[in-house]
């Protein structure tokens, strides 16, 4: 079994739509990290957390949202989907100052 | 923020030959990986290596942390070494952070 899941990795979906992508570690690490991939942009970081209760805006915030209610966890929502938010989506998770470990990646179509 | 700059963008190689791929950053860092992308999208760890040098088979990364780079060596390259190859950094040292920027990655294609 993967050691970090995303889910879902496929998703089509409509504008105005509320979307959660799941993402799930079994590492026990503080440290966990959402990144979108675009053509021409790299990964680009969306939101992070270190531990439980903590969120912080990465550099590309703007209509995504993440809570993190226990160490394992760390879902991504987008309130009200766009179609600029069409994008690969990479959960990743390490111990502070080391490794880390990236998902399979979430592939997100909003049409 | 800090600034990441790969080069080349793009690689195409035979097999069996060697490559040096190059991650220059315009500041301090407390944290440097390398990551392979494969052609499915799946993100490899291949190093973390804030200084210095470390081996893995036909890999191998240097940085000189002094002077604000780190190479990627590949040796005796095959097609499955095909995909695109990122730097990632964490800028420091100190300051608390933890998240990683990305340069844009080499493109690296092997060819029979």
């Amino acid at each position: 079994d993967a050691e970090i899941t995303q889910s879902p990795r496929h998703k089509i979906t409509e504008t105005g739509r509320q979307v959660t992508l799941a993402c799930h570690q079994i590492w026990n690490h503080n440290n966990m990290f959402w990144y979108r991939q675009d053509l021409g942009h790299g990964l680009r970081l969306i939101h992070y957390s270190y531990g439980v209760q903590d969120t912080n805006k990465g550099e590309v915030s703007d209509g995504y949202s993440v809570s993190r209610s226990n160490t394992e966890d760390l879902p991504l929502t987008l309130e009200s989907a766009a179609s600029s938010q069409t994008s690969v989506y990479f959960c990743a998770s390490g111990s502070s100052g080391n490794t880390i470990y990236f998902g399979e990646g979430s592939w997100l179509t909003v049409v | 923020g800090i600034q990441v700059e790969q080069s080349p963008p793009d690689l195409i190689l035979q097999e069996g030959a060697n490559s040096t791929l190059r991650c220059n950053f315009s500041d301090s860092v407390n944290n440097l990986q390398w990551f392979h992308q494969n052609p499915w999208g799946q993100l490899i760890n291949l190093f973390y290596i804030p200084s210095g040098t470390k081996q893995n088979g036909r890999l191998s990364a240097t940085t000189v942390a002094t002077e604000r780079y780190s190479l990627l060596y590949i040796s005796s390259s095959q097609t499955t070494d095909s995909g695109v190859y990122f730097c990632a950094v964490v800028r420091g040292p100190g300051a608390g952070s933890y998240q990683l920027t990305f340069g844009k990655g080499t493109k690296l294609s092997v060819i029979p």
